[in-house]
């Protein structure tokens, strides 16, 4: 087993559409818990990014962790276009220490 | 710059050659990530430094692989007698800012393709 799960899709969603990705993950050390965006042939763009168990919003997306199941979840409300992108559930131990990331979901927002 | 640079953005050699890659960090950051990344998998780790020294190298696939980082800044990772299964996306990152230190930014990679 993977130390983190991801399902890679592909998602395919209407323009508007709420989006819902998860991960889940087997490590109980992972401390810090962030999501990826990334397009076609670029590196990883930062989304969000959690400490611990809670929720955090940050305008049309939502980041919420649940460490008693550890399962992740980024919801992405209002879906455009320039959504379209690969999103990395990506984990840590401690500051600064390697992140343990998930495949990736390739998601698609149909106008 | 104001974000991780990478060079070069794309690379192709033969089997059994020489390569360096470079990362140029944000300024200021001390931690600096190799990781690699293959079609369709998300990114795995191959190095960390903390300042000047290999804090962790143990993702690091092989002896063929090594890294340094001599100065604290920038990075070079290199690569002997490539391997068609060493072609991937090679992504750097850093992280050690004031806020949020431990956050990640990433680099736009440097595509490698072994022939």
């Amino acid at each position: 087993q993977k130390e983190v799960e991801q399902d890679p899709g592909p998602l395919s969603v209407p323009e508007g559409a709420i989006v819902s990705l998860n991960c889940t993950y087997s490590n109980s050390a992972f401390q810090y818990f962030m999501w990826y965006r990334q397009y076609s042939r670029k590196g990883p763009e930062l989304l969000m990014y959690t400490y611990s168990s809670g929720n955090k919003e940050d305008g049309r997306f939502t980041a919420q962790v649940d460490k008693s199941s550890k399962y992740i979840s980024l919801f992405i409300r209002d879906s455009q276009p320039s959504d379209s992108a690969t999103y990395l559930c990506a984990m840590g131990r401690s500051g600064n220490t390697p992140l343990v990331f998930g495949k990736g979901t390739r998601l698609s927002v149909i106008a | 710059g104001a974000g991780v640079s990478q060079t070069p953005s794309n690379k192709v050699t033969e089997k059994g050659k020489y390569v360096e890659l470079r990362c140029d960090p944000i300024s200021g950051h001390t931690a600096l990530y190799w990781y690699r990344q293959s079609l369709g998998q998300g990114p795995e780790f191959l190095i960390y430094f903390q300042g000047t020294g290999a804090a962790d190298d143990s993702g690091l696939p092989n002896d063929r692989f090594f890294a340094v980082r001599p100065e604290g800044s920038v990075s070079t990772l290199k690569i002997q007698r490539t391997e068609r299964g060493d072609s991937a996306v090679y992504l750097c990152a850093s992280s050690g800012g004031r806020a949020m230190q431990e956050t990640q930014y990433f680099g736009p990679g440097t595509r490698l393709l072994v022939l």
